[in-house]
């Protein structure tokens, strides 16, 4: 079985561009959640997205959004890109709701801004 | 603010030692994960232990629970130099469903 899948592992972009990830689950699950790890905060929620619908959303800025497809593949993407975004971006996937269970991780997306 | 908090952050052993983290957080909880990264890789789940669980164990790990003092330990039993990663616990609060990991620790397991 396919773990979950990010896409671009690595990228670097400039402050004001924006960027897209992209998360393709493990088969059959249906929930997808982000997180933005840095050194100094840490791994914070961004958000979850299940059955297509946005269930929760951290505290993050309306910069960041994201959208989950009818497959469960999911993208995120950041606008208007400020130095303090740079961080490994990771997406888990999950069978049934966040919490309830198992989270399976992807390797992550670095993404640095220059 | 974090929900979890883990102590210490960071824990240097000798191999075949056991290595113990803890880990506080604040709000009712549904349950409690432990997770493993290894340097700028994804997370790898460890165990999950339920609200109404006090002790769980999985090979050469072992988690406790504590509701009343909203906190939990993480012991691994003889330690190998493999165990070198960081661990965060990670909680979902019964009133956000969102899913909060605390700050981590970094364990270094020495040969």
């Amino acid at each position: 079985k396919a773990g979950v899948t990010q896409t671009p592992r690595y990228l670097i972009k400039t402050r004001g561009q924006q960027v897209t990830l992209s998360c393709s689950p493990i088969s059959g699950h249906r929930s997808v959640s982000w997180y933005q790890q840095t050194p100094g905060q840490g791994l914070q929620f961004l958000f979850e997205y299940f059955s297509e619908t946005q269930r929760n959303k951290g505290n993050f800025p309306g910069r960041f959004s994201g959208r989950q497809f009818s497959n469960s593949r999911s993208e995120m993407n950041v606008s208007t890109l400020e130095l303090g975004d740079s961080a490994l971006y990771l997406c888990a996937s999950s069978y049934n709701l966040i919490g309830t269970g198992e989270l399976f991780f992807g390797e992550g997306s670095r993404l640095t801004v220059l | 603010s974090q929900q979890g908090e883990e102590d210490p952050q960071a824990l240097s052993i000798q191999e075949g030692e056991n290595a113990t983290m803890n880990c506080s957080y604040k709000t009712s909880i549904n349950n409690l994960q432990w997770y493993r990264q290894n340097s700028g890789r994804g997370l790898v789940h460890l165990i999950l232990i339920r609200s109404n669980e006090r002790e769980k164990h999985s090979g050469r790990l072992r988690v406790t629970l504590d509701t009343s003092k909203k906190s939990s330990s993480l012991l691994i039993t003889a330690s190998r130099a493999a165990d070198t990663a960081s661990y965060f616990c990670a909680t979902d609060s019964s009133n956000t469903g969102k899913l909060i990991f605390g700050q981590g620790t970094t364990l270094q397991v020495k040969p």
